[in-house]
């Protein structure tokens, strides 16, 4: 079965440092997918980034970068220069290719900029 | 396109009622799913479709009923609403399988079971 562990229940960052939200998980599966997604005080879910179990880059998209370390079963997310939009959930996810594209979601990490 | 729908965004209601929660799509995907979100716990899996006319069931189905009648539309029904089930249900869909796609999320709906 497939596990998503996020450690962090919530972090404060000043603003405009960078920050990193951990995000490990457990899968014997070769293909699988691993996404980042936003949730403000709103409510909606955004998409944030992607990165595939076969990508040998890590993925990065405008100031999120994610730092995929297949071996360890990692997938933190990077937010470079944080803003105070950046105060949100975040959740990681992982999805298993191939089983139906259902989504195991981390219990999330509630961040907090400072000004 | 509107993306992913769901009606209604806010209900409560008692303990024993029956409702169904909305959900659509215009962007003809295939795959469609449900889930929970409870307070510390991430977001869990009811059902999900891969099809119309093809329903599986997820981590947490039990008290839901889904049918997929047609690509469009993915309700959810609660058969006889428990306190349990307060929660903030999003409905999601992608296009295909076994590549990537993203997960469109609907905007949610609280529910709240007294």
């Amino acid at each position: 079965a497939q596990k998503i562990t996020q450690t962090q229940p919530g972090m404060f960052v000043q603003e405009k440092e960078a920050v990193t939200l951990d995000c490990t998980y457990d899968t014997s599966d070769q293909s699988y997918g691993l996404f980042w997604y936003k949730q403000p005080s709103s409510g909606e879910m955004i998409f944030l980034i992607y990165q595939g179990s076969y990508d040998e880059q890590n993925a990065t998209e405008g100031r999120y970068s994610l730092n995929f370390q297949k071996a360890r079963k990692s997938a933190n997310l990077v937010i470079s220069a944080s803003q105070l939009g950046d105060s949100a959930m975040y959740f990681c996810a992982m999805i298993y290719y191939f089983g139906n594209e259902k989504l195991t979601f981390g219990t999330g990490t509630r961040l907090t900029i400072i000004p | 396109n509107a993306g992913v729908t769901q009606t209604p965004k806010f209900q409560v209601l008692k303990t024993g009622q029956s409702m169904t929660l909305q959900c659509a799509q215009d962007m003809n995907h295939e795959y469609m799913s449900w889930y929970r979100q409870d307070p510390g716990m991430g977001l869990r899996l009811i059902h999900y479709s891969v099809g119309a006319g093809i329903t599986d069931q997820g981590e947490v189905p039990n008290g839901y009923n889904v049918s997929r009648s047609t690509t469009e539309d993915f309700p959810l029904r609660l058969l006889s609403a428990a306190p349990s089930q307060t929660s903030v249900y999003f409905c999601a869909s992608t296009p295909t399988s076994g590549s990537y796609n993203e997960q469109f999320f609907g905007p949610g709906t609280r529910l709240t079971v007294l």
